[in-house]
């Protein structure tokens, strides 16, 4: 039933290690996201892909790598963790936006990520 | 530097007040601005959105106002509800960006019953 899900919900590593979170969405949509919200709440795309492509890499470290095996899943790999990596990542999808249209992006219920 | 601007940080209304949010933003070439709605423990979610060609939009007691000229928008929340307690977020879209969101930096909102 769930329309975007992320697992894990919590994962907590140590700092150097390398960890993978996974998204899944069930809504037939184009497009996956991932946001970064830190320890304020501030939201910020990290990535997009579009039909398995990626269209949007922002200013992210080259620890971190999207991989998308088909349009349904988008996966987060982020390699050597540090301390500042601990943040909520949210995984979120939308209809294709280079239709011309602006889709609503609906967002999963987030990986809680602490690096120690 | 933040693209769109978001006040107050937080907020707190008595049951059955109005409650206001305010954002701004930089860029003109942002042509869909939505309001994302977030409870703890949960991803955001969509609550409201306008176009920049519209300068106001209601849906039930959710009400954006929207100043082209300004460059500035809000949120009105009319009859607040306890239930209504939670992060407000405001955005704005560039469509010929991959339907990016660039997100203010959030409104904490408690409702007092």
């Amino acid at each position: 039933d769930t329309a975007v899900s992320q697992t894990p919900k919590y994962l907590v590593t140590q700092m150097g290690n390398d960890k993978s979170i996974k998204c899944e969405q069930n809504l037939g949509h184009d497009t996956m996201y991932w946001y970064k919200q830190d320890s304020k709440k501030f939201l910020k795309i990290m990535f997009s892909y579009n039909n398995k492509e990626l269209i949007i890499n922002e200013t992210v470290p080259n620890r971190f790598s999207p991989k998308s095996p088909d349009k349904a899943h988008l996966n987060l790999h982020i390699n050597s963790l540090e301390l500042g990596d601990s943040a909520v990542y949210f995984c979120a999808s939308s209809q294709d936006p280079l239709s011309g249209r602006v889709g609503t992006q609906y967002f999963g219920p987030g990986t809680r990520l602490l690096v120690l | 530097q933040q693209q769109v601007k978001q006040s107050p940080q937080s907020l707190i209304v008595q049951k059955g007040g109005i409650s206001i949010i305010n954002c701004a933003y930089e860029n003109t070439a942002f042509d869909y601005f939505p309001w994302y709605q977030q409870f703890p423990g949960k991803g955001p979610a969509l609550l409201i959105a306008i176009r920049p060609d519209v300068s106001e939009k209601k849906e039930g007691r959710f009400t954006i106002s929207f100043n082209k000229s300004a460059k500035q928008f809000s949120l009105h929340i009319m009859d607040s509800q306890p239930g209504d307690s939670a992060t407000y977020f405001c955005a704005a879209v560039r469509g010929n960006a991959g339907n990016m969101l660039t997100f203010g930096g959030g409104t904490r909102l408690m409702v007092k019953p």
